[in-house]
């Protein structure tokens, strides 16, 4: 079955600078990658997804890249702020289910 | 009011006991998902259904049962058998597939006392 795996599972940045997480999946039949933003006690929301007929995705301060040859994809985001701080999930579909990696807890420091 | 809707938000059990947890929605969406998270292991699929009166298991099924009675409803019993059912549940709707943005639910956080 699909196996995702993301790194880092904590990652402390200063305000204003750039943090990147980066994940991979086994499954090459995976299309559709999304990411997802968890804040304390509150559900998960996507923030940005990208389709593997595309490479690189922009949203404002938010980026995903795709590389399907090496089946790994990474959040970039710019410029962080201290709201950025939540727990971000990136996941891969999978038989008709997405599959989730286990989380990076990303910290803003102000 | 259009979504996702869980319930309860908190839920004890007692060891030996099942529990049902509720989810429902009103988009229209013909697939329902639960998850189980537990700290530092992300999101775990427990069970899906594309449509109504049909479910697949998911990487973690023992020990939890569904139904898809209707499209709207996809209830989770979590049973005695499963040992270690303390955790946070989140349902999740998609429009069709898994290759659609995912809606959660609140979630519900399932302790056992």
């Amino acid at each position: 079955g699909e196996n995702v795996e993301q790194h880092p599972s904590t990652l402390s940045v200063q305000e204003g600078d750039s943090a990147v997480i980066k994940c991979t999946y086994s499954d090459s039949a995976s299309n559709y990658f999304p990411w997802y933003k968890q804040e304390l006690g509150k559900r998960p929301q996507l923030i940005i997804d990208i389709r593997s007929n595309v490479g690189e995705k922009k949203d404002q301060r938010i980026a995903v890249t795709l590389n399907k040859t090496a089946k790994h994809f990474s959040l970039h985001i710019t410029e962080t702020q201290p709201e950025d701080s939540a727990v971000y999930f990136c996941a891969a579909n999978r038989r008709r289910a997405l599959t989730f990696g286990s989380g990076t807890r990303l910290q803003v420091q102000p | 009011d259009g979504g996702i809707t869980q319930s309860p938000k908190y839920l004890f059990r007692k060891e030996g006991q099942n529990v049902t947890l509720s989810c429902e929605q009103n988009l229209n969406h013909d697939a329902m998902y639960w998850y189980r998270q537990d700290p530092g292991q992300g999101l775990r699929l427990i069970y899906y259904s594309q449509i109504v009166n049909d479910f697949q298991k998911g990487d973690i099924a023992e020990g939890y049962s569904v139904s898809r009675e209707k499209k709207e409803s996809f209830p989770l019993t979590v049973t005695s058998a499963q040992k270690n059912p303390t955790a946070f549940y989140l349902c999740a709707s998609f429009p069709s597939g898994g290759n659609t943005e995912a809606f959660f639910g609140q979630g519900t956080r399932l302790t056992v006392v």
